[in-house]
């Protein structure tokens, strides 16, 4: 499974734009890359996933360039509530390969006021 | 839908104990994963079921077993417990089918062994 490398933290402030950069230099041409957000003591949260390009939804934006060497997770306007650890991860996408999930130590974003 | 659940929340057991956490998929889910969160080693991967059957494998001993019953719940089971098993357990369930499969997380049980 493709190791990931995110920065261990990060400083934001309320209304900021956070981008989150992963790099996974030795992806295969059938993983999928996924991030996830979690707040202490709970499970991880789903937040975007993506194979190549950009994705967009209600919540964040995924984007990938054509080597898909590494990614990025946009957070726009990012709030107190948006302090957390992000985690990224990549996985196959052939059945049942991607519910073996290799997590990192993550990016740990703190939000201030 | 309802989330995956998980019972206990908490739990407190002492060295040698056993323990059985329990897991409840999102309603249609086949797959269930499991994972042990320490501060020192993070997350990590503990075993998947699907369709009662295991179907990925982490690296912990055998103390560490698991299960699935046919409507898709699945148990996990510690054997001698030891200190270093204090831990928060996480289950997440998903499809289980092809594809990019989403998994979702349940609040997890944090186990305590004194």
């Amino acid at each position: 499974l493709a190791k990931t490398t995110q920065p261990i933290s990060m400083d934001s402030y309320e209304g900021q734009e956070v981008n989150i950069t992963c790099s996974h230099n030795n992806i295969a041409t059938n993983d999928y890359i996924t991030w996830y957000q979690q707040f202490p003591s709970q499970g991880p949260r789903f937040i975007i996933q993506g194979y190549k390009t950009k994705v967009t939804n209600e919540v964040a934006s995924l984007f990938i360039p054509a080597d898909r060497k590494s990614s990025t997770l946009s957070l726009p306007r990012v709030s107190l509530s948006d302090t957390a650890v992000y985690y990224c991860l990549v996985a196959p996408i052939y059945s049942g390969g991607y519910n073996k999930l290799i997590f990192g130590a993550g990016t740990r974003l703190a939000v201030h006021p | 839908k309802a989330g995956v659940t998980q019972t206990p929340r908490y739990l407190i057991k002492t060295r040698g104990q056993q323990v059985t956490l329990s897991c409840s998929p999102i309603s249609g889910h086949r797959s269930v994963s499991w994972y042990q969160q320490t501060p020192g080693q993070g997350l990590q991967f503990l075993f998947e079921y699907f369709s009662e059957t295991q179907r990925n494998k982490g690296n912990f001993p055998g103390r560490f077993s698991g299960r699935q019953f046919s409507n898709s719940r699945s148990e996990m089971n510690v054997s001698t417990l030891e200190l270093g098993d204090s831990a928060l357990y996480l289950c997440a369930s998903s499809l289980g089918g092809q594809g990019a499969d989403t998994q979702y997380f349940g609040p997890g049980t944090r186990l305590t062994v004194l």
